[in-house]
């Protein structure tokens, strides 16, 4: 089945400054890529998605790129603020298999 | 859209118990998750339904588990004679039809088994 890596499980960064959290999958079919941000207590919640037809997707300040040949792909935000602080999840799934494989996570912290 | 609803928020139980979440998915989605997430980690896959079949199961979904969509619509998740390690975070997603991949997903049901 697909695993999913993702590096680094910890991240500090100033205030203003960009963010980067990467992954790695395993299995070539998977071809739609979603990022979540969870907050404590909650649900995650979409942020970003990315099919494997496109190489880069941004909206805001959030970007994800995909590299299929290498097959890692990587959120990048920019001009990070206090509220993006919290924890983040890369995910991947394969055309005709529903579930969504999720690596393990980066606590994101915005220091002011 | 309303949001996916998780009830209960919170569920503390002893050991051997059973206990029944439920998730009320957003309107028209008629694909539904389940998802179990421990405490430092990312979400484990349960089971999936579209509209009340439900076509996958995973192997952590041992036989004390049991899930429902009697009528496409809400869903419940029952954990029969819970033990320890079925302390975790009990998330549900929901899917439009025509994004097949797209999952949102609920507040959850942080369960503790005492």
């Amino acid at each position: 089945g697909e695993n999913v890596e993702q590096h680094p499980s910890t991240l500090s960064v100033q205030e203003g400054d960009s963010a980067v959290i990467k992954c790695t999958y395993s299995d070539s079919a998977s071809n739609y890529f979603p990022w979540y941000k969870q907050e404590l207590g909650k649900g995650p919640q979409l942020i970003i998605d990315i099919r494997s037809n496109v190489g880069e997707k941004k909206d805001q300040r959030i970007a994800v790129t995909l590299n299929k040949t290498a097959k890692h792909f990587s959120l990048h935000i920019t001009e990070t603020q206090p509220e993006d602080s919290a924890v983040y999840f890369c995910a991947a799934s394969s055309g005709g298999n529903e579930k969504l494989t999720f690596g393990t996570g980066t606590r994101l912290t915005i220091i002011p | 859209d309303t949001g996916v609803s998780q009830d209960p928020r919170h569920k503390i139980t002893k050991r051997g118990q059973n206990v029944t979440f439920r998730c009320d998915p957003i309107s028209e989605h008629n694909r539904l998750y389940w998802y179990r997430q421990t405490l430092g980690q990312g979400p484990e896959f349960l089971t999936y339904f579209q509209n009340e079949a439900q076509l996958e199961k995973s192997r952590l979904l041992s036989d004390r588990f049991s899930a429902e969509r009697p009528k496409g619509s809400f869903s419940t998740l029952e954990i029969q004679r819970t033990e320890q390690g079925d302390s975790a975070m009990y998330l549900c997603a929901s899917g439009r039809r025509g994004r097949r991949e797209t999952q949102y997903f609920g507040p959850g049901t942080r369960l503790l088994v005492l």
